[in-house]
């Protein structure tokens, strides 16, 4: 079961409201990651996690907050958005010693 | 620093042809893995493959094939006998063993009946 499952699949939110991303597996991976990727480009690396520990920011602005409460689960908390924070944001997870990510089907963001 | 390019930005073909996407990279570790994503308009991203630096051996998965060359620094993608669920959005991408992936700016195949 190579599953990566996101939560929601769309959210519209405004500039001023809180909301969380939400991303499960239960393939034992130990590494895990959020990725935001705009329209006809690649995914962009924001976080990574391993061992539930934050071992990657990629200089992301604090409006975005990842949290990951046990090594099946990750969040992302946003606050204060602005409209050109709308993308997809995928998640993704990898196995120790194996480099090949999984992704999750994203969640398409829209801040108005 | 590493870099990925993908030169071809766009490629459309008819139903039954066969097509290679093209991969070039760039990278200063002695061990690398690079890897193939398929990106439907669904969004997910599905992992195809993944091959080690120190492993040129070609590989075949049915209607796929890579070619991998280090003399060259490429990493070929070729689908046989495309089929219109084939179109999609596929990245080439890189990491030297971290936990960072280096995409390149990815390729639209759009297959026509």
């Amino acid at each position: 079961d190579t599953e990566v499952t996101q939560t929601p699949k769309h959210l519209v939110m405004g500039m001023t409201n809180k909301k969380s991303l939400k991303c499960e597996q239960h393939m034992g991976h130990r590494a895990m990651y959020w990725y935001k990727q705009k329209a006809k480009k690649p995914p962009e690396l924001m976080f990574v996690y391993s061992y539930e520990k934050l071992s990657i920011n990629e200089s992301v602005p604090s409006r975005f907050s990842p949290e990951c409460p046990n090594s099946s689960l990750l969040n992302l908390h946003l606050h204060a958005l602005q409209p050109e924070d709308s993308a997809l944001y995928l998640c993704a997870s990898s196995q120790d010693r194996r480099p090949e990510a999984f992704f999750g089907q994203g969640t398409r963001l829209t801040v108005v | 620093a590493q870099k990925v390019t993908q030169a071809q930005t766009e490629i459309s073909v008819v139903e039954k042809e066969d097509v290679t996407l093209d991969c070039v990279y760039e990278t200063r570790d002695t061990t690398y893995y690079l890897f193939w994503y398929k990106q439907p308009p669904s969004g997910e991203l599905v992992f195809l493959i993944r091959r080690n630096s120190f492993d040129e051996q070609n590989e075949i998965s049915g209607r796929y094939s890579w070619n991998f060359q280090k003399s060259t620094s490429s990493f070929n993608f070729t689908i046989t006998a495309s089929q219109v669920v084939d179109s999609a959005v596929y990245f080439c991408a890189l990491t030297g063993g971290g936990n960072k992936l280096t995409f390149g700016t990815g390729t639209q195949l759009k297959v026509e009946l």
